[in-house]
């Protein structure tokens, strides 16, 4: 079956650097879906990337999907306390019931 | 956004015993629900989809007559832990798909199951 992995499986960082989780997938992708679970929480949707090639920003995260569409990566720069938590990719291979298949995540720490 | 609910939140019973858990879509209408166990910082499991409806499928290795998933209607889904075990303590997650741009899931805050 289908499988996603990430890495690494832990990072830790001073506030003020930067951070990159990696992700691959065994198949190809329709598309993959970025989450953040913080301590003691659920995941939260974080952004979609459908595209071959695609890169998308949302303030200090960029977010790039492979040409392939089977590796992704989630960059963020100068890091700060409140990023603190595990970050999921999660491939869909495109079938009708959307169903995803997470990737072990990311837990950044951030040190002040 | 969206919100999905989910009770309990926490539950502890006793060997032998059956946990229902119940997920809700509060604000929008969900034909795909999906359940997840979740160990100790690690990632999500995928259980099964629940359609509303019809039965649901069950991944590789998940027992359907262990793990009872009932989609009643478009914004309720319940999973049934029958015959609890120890080994069955976990986090459980659910999450709705709520159709639209992303077709993203929204998840639920999760139960934490304790089986003495």
């Amino acid at each position: 079956g289908q499988q996603v992995m990430q890495i690494p499986q832990y990072q830790h960082v001073q506030e003020g650097e930067d951070f990159t989780t990696y992700c691959n997938s065994s198949t190809t992708l329709s598309n993959i879906q970025w989450y953040k679970q913080r301590p003691g929480g659920h995941p939260v949707f974080l952004i979609q990337l459908v595209k071959s090639g695609e890169v998308k920003k949302q303030k200090r995260l960029t977010f790039q999907f492979g040409e392939a569409k089977k590796n992704s990566s989630l960059h963020i720069t100068a890091t700060q306390t409140t990023d603190v938590g595990t970050y999921f990719c999660a491939g869909d291979s495109g079938g009708s019931n959307y169903k995803l298949t997470f990737g072990k995540g990311t837990l950044l720490t951030v040190n002040p | 956004g969206a919100v999905v609910s989910q009770h309990p939140s926490r539950v502890i019973c006793k060997s032998g015993t059956s946990v229902k858990i119940e997920c809700r879509s509060l604000d929008f209408q969900a034909t795909t629900m999906f359940w997840y166990r979740q160990f100790p910082k690690q990632s999500l499991m995928l259980m099964a989809t629940s359609n509303e409806g019809s039965k649901a499928t069950y991944e590789q290795g998940v027992e359907k007559d262990k793990f009872l998933i009932n989609h009643a209607s478009l914004t309720l889904s319940t999973l049934t832990v029958t015959s609890a075990h120890p080994e069955d303590s976990s986090f459980y997650i659910c999450s709705a798909i709520k159709r639209g741009a992303y077709n993203e899931q929204f998840f639920g805050p999760g139960t934490r199951l304790t089986v003495l």
